[in-house]
């Protein structure tokens, strides 16, 4: 089946630094991917996506592009704030008839004024 | 639109108790689906369903029955509750599992004494 692997966090940054935060997937076919923020005592929420390889996913600053040679769907972000401080979900959808979408560990971030 | 609601928001059970998670949403989407998150482990897939009438299990299906009688509502029954199901339940939909994003209820935080 379909399934991520993220770098572990948490991941501590001071306000205005860089952000990379690693996803690599697997999959039978070719699923779209998306990254999901998940903020202190909410549900989930879409932050990006991309459908088909090489292309790029941007929102609210955040990029990623879809890497078939490298099955890599990193996340980044030029300057980070404060208010990026959550936790990043990876995750690809539904490919080949296969219909589950699971998703990975997460990556918390936390931004330092 | 609502979008997706759960209730309730927090509840208390015995162990050995039994309840049901209840989850509607009104944008009439084919796919629902169960998660639940836990510290250090991401989220995990427990049922999901393609439409009213089938549903199928997820990563962690044991101790949880789920039907899909309409394409509004998807209830999550824990027949007997145990500590280790404490947790914080999600339930999303999404009109499908490829390219289509999910949009995720607030969350049920949900503790089993």
């Amino acid at each position: 089946g379909n399934s991520v692997t993220q770098m572990e966090g948490p991941v501590t940054l001071s306000e205005e630094a860089f952000l990379t935060i690693n996803c690599t997937y697997t999959a039978t076919g070719y699923p779209s991917l998306f990254w999901y923020v998940q903020y202190p005592g909410e549900g989930l929420q879409l932050l990006l996506k991309a459908t088909k390889a090489d292309d790029k996913g941007s929102n609210k600053g955040f990029e990623a592009t879809y890497r078939k040679e490298t099955t890599s769907f990193h996340l980044e972000k030029g300057s980070v704030q404060v208010s990026d401080s959550a936790v990043y979900f990876c995750a690809p959808g539904g490919s080949g008839g296969y219909q589950k979408v699971t998703f990975g560990t997460g990556t918390k971030l936390q931004v330092i004024p | 639109n609502a979008g997706v609601t759960q209730t309730p928001k927090f509840q208390v059970l015995k162990t050995g108790q039994s309840m049901t998670l209840q989850c509607a949403q009104d944008m009439n989407h084919e796919y629902m689906s169960w998660y639940r998150q836990d510290p250090g482990m991401g989220l995990r897939l427990i049922h999901y369903s393609v439409g009213a009438g089938i549903t199928d299990q997820g990563e962690v299906p044991n101790g949880y029955n789920v039907s899909r009688s309409t394409t509004e509502d998807f209830p999550l029954r824990l027949l007997s509750a145990a500590p280790s199901q404490t947790s914080v339940y999600f339930c999303a939909s999404s009109r499908g599992t490829g390219g289509h994003e999910q949009f995720f209820g607030p969350g049920t935080r949900l503790t089993v004494l």
